[in-house]
C-alpha cells in the first residue's frame, strides 16, 4: 500500500513566478491537509481539503490555492512568489472520520 | 486559540540514557496531542497520540507519552536511548481530531544521540 506520495522532489523558482506542488493520498483517505515547513520551524497549517471543497484556512495570503480532485488527489498553487515562500510543503492525508494525518515527504521550494 | 511551547529546542543524551521531550500546550477545550519524528529530509512519522483515552499513551520504537492536564503537559520519554533515535520531534495539538482539524505544532526539539 502506498503511502503519501507528493511530487515534485525539489524545486527552484524566482521571485514572482507560479508553482504547482501536487499530492497523491493514502488509498481510502478522503482528506488533504497542507503545511509549510520553514527551515528550523515546526510545520504551519495552510489549509485543508474535504469533498472537493476548502473546509478549513490557516492564515496564509490568497496567493496560495488549491485544488482537490474526484480521486482525491490536490494540488497546492503559490502565486507571485515571494522569497518567504522557500520552504518544506508537507502534504497528509487522513481517511474519513479518523484523527490521525498521515505525511508525504514533502516538496521541497526554493525561490531566487 | 491553541498553540504548543516545546521547551528545548536541542536536547542531547548519551546512548542508553534516558529521553525526556518537553511539550506544554494551550487549549480551552479538551485537545487531541501528538508526538512525531523527522528524520532528515524527510516527512514526519507519528510516533504516537493522545484522544481522551488513558492518559499514558505508548508509541512505536519505545517511546511513550503521559498526559497531565493540571500541567497541561504532555511529554515524550525513552527509557533508552539508541544511536537511530536522532532526528526532530515535532509536538501537535488539534481540537478537532486530526481528521477535521489541523495540526498545530511547535518549533520542535533536535534530539542529538552521543555512542
Amino acid at each position: 500500500d502506498a503511502g503519501v506520495t507528493q511530487s515534485p522532489t525539489h524545486l527552484i523558482k524566482t521571485r514572482g513566478q507560479q508553482v504547482t506542488l501536487r499530492c497523491s493520498p493514502k488509498s481510502g483517505h478522503d482528506t488533504v491537509s497542507w503545511y509549510q515547513q520553514a527551515l528550523g520551524q515546526g510545520p504551519q497549517f495552510i489549509f485543508q481539503y474535504y469533498e472537493e471543497e476548502e473546509r478549513q484556512r490557516g492564515n496564509f495570503p490568497d496567493r496560495f490555492s488549491g485544488h482537490q480532485f474526484p480521486n482525491y488527489s490536490s494540488e497546492l498553487n503559490v502565486n507571485a512568489l515571494l522569497l518567504g515562500d522557500s520552504a518544506l510543503y508537507l502534504c497528509a492525508s487522513t481517511p474519513r472520520e479518523y484523527n490521525e494525518q498521515f505525511f508525504g515527504p514533502g516538496t521541497r521550494l526554493t525561490v531566487l | 486559540a491553541q498553540s504548543v511551547t516545546q521547551l528545548g529546542s536541542h536536547v542531547s543524551v548519551s546512548e542508553g540514557a534516558l529521553v525526556l521531550l518537553r511539550c506544554n500546550y494551550s487549549s480551552s477545550v479538551p485537545p487531541y496531542l501528538f508526538w512525531y519524528v523527522q528524520y532528515p529530509n524527510q516527512g514526519l512519522q507519528l510516533l504516537l497520540k493522545y484522544t481522551s483515552a488513558a492518559t499514558l499513551v505508548k508509541g512505536i520504537n519505545g517511546f511513550e507519552a503521559e498526559f497531565k492536564k493540571s500541567e497541561t503537559s504532555f511529554h515524550l520519554t525513552k527509557p533508552s536511548a539508541h544511536m537511530s533515535d536522532a532526528a526532530e520531534y515535532f509536538c501537535a495539538v488539534s481540537v478537532y481530531g486530526g481528521s477535521q482539524g489541523n495540526l498545530i505544532f511547535g518549533k520542535g526539539t533536535k534530539l542529538s544521540v552521543k555512542p
